[in-house]
């Protein structure tokens, strides 16, 4: 699975939209980007994926640049609650075992 | 509501002991996975399994083992503890199938602190 490259620490104030880049300039053409975020010490909770298109639920969106070489995770009005590790991953399933490197560190301040 | 449990949620025990950490999760994956996550630091695969009687070992060289005998079910065990096993471990699962179905979407327990003196 490509590696990723996020920057180690971000913050945000509340409200505000927070943008999260990711770059994965190996990444090939069946591999998925996932966003997973890890609040204090708990297990990670999956938050989103896509293969080319631009996908937005509940939670957030996710831009996905045309050459697929990068992407951003979009909150759109972040809260406290979103302070959180944020983990970019590439990853194709089936038999592959997705890895994890050390995510940024978003706090979204008052 | 949580769909992978694990448990103990914490545990401090002595040097030497033998322990189980357990994982069982109700959604009916195939894989599973064991990360051990230092505070602060990034989480490293040290084993997962891609079915019943499939085990195999992660990137990061572990002295604990796994089995998986049932499919909902995949223990860690270590066999005499030290300290240097004092870390926080995570298991996931993940099931099968297409990529764009979200079948691949990890779901991780709460995790098992464990502080061995």
């Amino acid at each position: 699975d490509a590696k990723t490259t996020q920057p180690t620490s971000m913050d945000c104030a509340e409200g505000r939209a927070a943008n999260l880049p990711c770059n994965h300039s190996t990444i090939s053409g069946n591999e998925y980007v996932y966003w997973y975020r890890q609040i204090h010490s708990q297990g990670p909770q999956y938050i989103i994926h896509g293969l080319k298109n631009n996908e937005t639920n509940e939670m957030a969106s996710l831009i996905i640049t045309e050459d697929r070489k990068s992407s951003t995770l979009i909150l759109p009005h972040a809260t406290l609650r979103d302070t959180a590790v944020y983990y970019c991953i590439v990853h194709r399933g089936g038999s592959y075992i997705p890895t994890f490197g050390r995510g940024t560190s978003l706090i979204v301040h008052p | 509501e949580a769909d992978i449990y694990q448990t103990p949620r914490y545990l401090v025990i002595g040097t030497g002991k033998k322990i189980t950490l357990e994982c069982s999760q109700t959604m009916g994956h195939d894989k599973m996975y064991w990360y051990q996550q230092d505070p602060g630091m990034e989480l490293h695969l040290i084993h997962y399994s891609y079915g019943v009687n499939s085990t195999e070992k992660g990137d990061l060289s572990s002295e604990s083992t796994v089995s998986r005998i049932r499919t909902e079910h995949f223990p860690l065990t270590l066999e005499s503890a030290r300290p240097s096993h004092t870390s926080q471990y995570l298991c996931a699962s993940s099931g099968t199938g297409g990529t764009a179905s979200g079948a691949n979407v990890l779901t991780f327990g709460a995790g098992s602190r464990l502080t061995v003196l």
